[in-house]
């Protein structure tokens, strides 16, 4: 079946840049999703990029996707302590039904 | 706008006890609902998932089950909760069209002793 993988966490220094990749197996994924779950809350979508573009830029988040590869990474340039978080990956195929990653824990220190 | 509810936010209860939880979203019509579950804050199983009133697929067996009587209602149940039942439990809503995106309510966080 269809997999995502993240890597579990993430540390950065706040206003550094920071890349959270993901891999996903599907070759049909249509649609490529980033959510950012604070703690104790649902998830937030932070966006989303259609398969056949390579990047999108939204304020401070920059998505590439490299379809070839089957890989997905999100930048948050000048990362604040606000942004600490788990950011999830999913994608979705041909189903209503997404595939999500195990989430990527974002800690942002001083 | 659309906005999706779900309660309670906090539930603790024994083992063996039953089980109800509620979601509703406002601002939308046919939308496809779904439940999660999130255990130790880590990864999403999903649990269910509906297309229309009445119509309910399941994902894995297990302990609970899923009903929607109303358009924009999803219900978790239990008749007799388990302690790995304990988890936290979201609900969200997409509408079928050319950007099938998922929102989620808030959660509910449940704790069964």
């Amino acid at each position: 079946g269809e997999d995502v993988e993240q890597s579990l966490f993430l540390s950065v220094r706040e206003g550094d840049s920071s890349v959270i990749n993901c891999t996903y197996t599907d070759s049909s994924s249509t649609y490529l999703y980033w959510y950012k779950q604070e703690p104790g809350a649902g998830l937030q979508l932070l966006t989303y990029i259609f398969s056949n573009m390579d990047m999108k830029q939204d304020q401070r988040l920059t998505v590439l996707l490299n379809k070839k590869d089957k890989h997905l990474s999100l930048r948050i340039a000048d990362t604040q302590t606000g942004d600490s978080a788990i950011y999830f990956c999913a994608e979705m195929g041909g189903s209503y039904i997404p595939t999500f990653g195990r989430g990527t824990s974002l800690i942002v220190h001083p | 706008s659309q906005t999706i509810h779900q309660w309670p936010a906090t539930l603790v209860q024994p083992v063996g006890s039953p089980l109800s939880l509620e979601c509703t979203v406002e601002g939308t019509s046919n939308p496809n609902l779904y439940w999660y579950r999130q255990a130790a804050g880590r990864g999403l199983q999903l649990l269910f998932y509906s297309v229309g009133i009445g119509q309910i697929s399941s994902e894995v067996p297990q302990n609970l089950s899923a009903s929607r009587p109303q358009d924009r209602q999803f219900i978790l149940s239990s008749k007799k909760l388990l302690l790995s039942d304990s988890g936290f439990y979201l609900c969200a809503w997409s509408v079928s069209g050319p950007v099938e995106t998922q929102y989620f309510g808030p959660g509910t966080r449940l704790l069964v002793l």
